[in-house]
């Protein structure tokens, strides 16, 4: 099955540098990496995705990079903000019907301000 | 993005007794729903997959006599903990896809304090 790696899983920085989160996945036919974001005491939310088809998704301060030869993703977040401290989750799934995504273990980032 | 509602938010419940936890989808058809388990500082433990219609599916070392899993209607499932005890105390969430792809959206997530 899918194994999703995750790192690191504490992640430290000063308000306005930037942040970034790898991921790594063992699945080639995996074809669907979302990134949610998790605050304490909610559930995930989505913060951004991106398919098998393109190597890179930005929305406004978030950004996600894919590399499918070598099978990672990464998350980056410019400009961090004391608000962006959370845990954030990748997750890697296959097409198809049964989508059951499998997650890395999160990342616990924490922006100082 | 698409709603995923979950109640109770917090719930006590008294060991021995059971106690249900309901997840909507609000705004689309939810073919298939997860449930997860989360441990305070750790990830997301999934519990079970259950498709509209049909018996859920759980994981490995899940006891599905213990965690009810009903999955009646497009937009609604429920977990239902039997004969709860202490050690089930956890942080339990749901999550639920079919609106395009492979997208899963997330409840809120249901604290269930047992004593």
């Amino acid at each position: 099955g899918e194994n999703v790696e995750q790192h690191p899983s504490t992640l430290s920085v000063q308000e306005g540098d930037s942040a970034v989160i790898k991921c790594t996945y063992s699945d080639s036919a995996s074809n669907y990496f979302p990134w949610y974001k998790q605050e304490l005491g909610k559930g995930p939310q989505l913060i951004i995705d991106i398919r098998s088809n393109v190597g890179e998704k930005k929305d406004q301060r978030i950004a996600v990079t894919l590399n499918k030869t070598a099978k990672h993703f990464s998350l980056h977040i410019t400009e961090t903000q004391p608000e962006d401290s959370a845990v954030y989750f990748c997750a890697a799934s296959r097409p198809g019907g049964s989508y059951i995504p499998t997650f890395g273990r999160g990342t616990s980032l924490i922006v100082h301000p | 993005g698409a709603v995923v509602s979950q109640h109770p938010s917090r719930v006590i419940c008294k060991s021995g007794t059971s106690v249900k936890i309901e997840c909507r989808s609000l705004d689309f058809q939810a073919t298939t729903m997860f449930w997860y388990r989360q441990f305070p500082k750790k990830s997301l433990m999934l519990m079970a997959t259950s498709n509209e219609g049909s018996k859920a599916t759980y994981e490995q070392g899940v006891e599905k006599d213990k965690f009810l899993i009903n999955h009646a209607s497009l937009t609604l499932s429920t977990l239902t903990v039997t004969s709860a005890h202490p050690e089930d105390s956890s942080f339990y969430i749901c999550s639920a896809g079919g609106i395009s792809g492979n997208t899963i959206y997330f409840g809120e997530g249901s604290w269930l304090t047992v004593v």
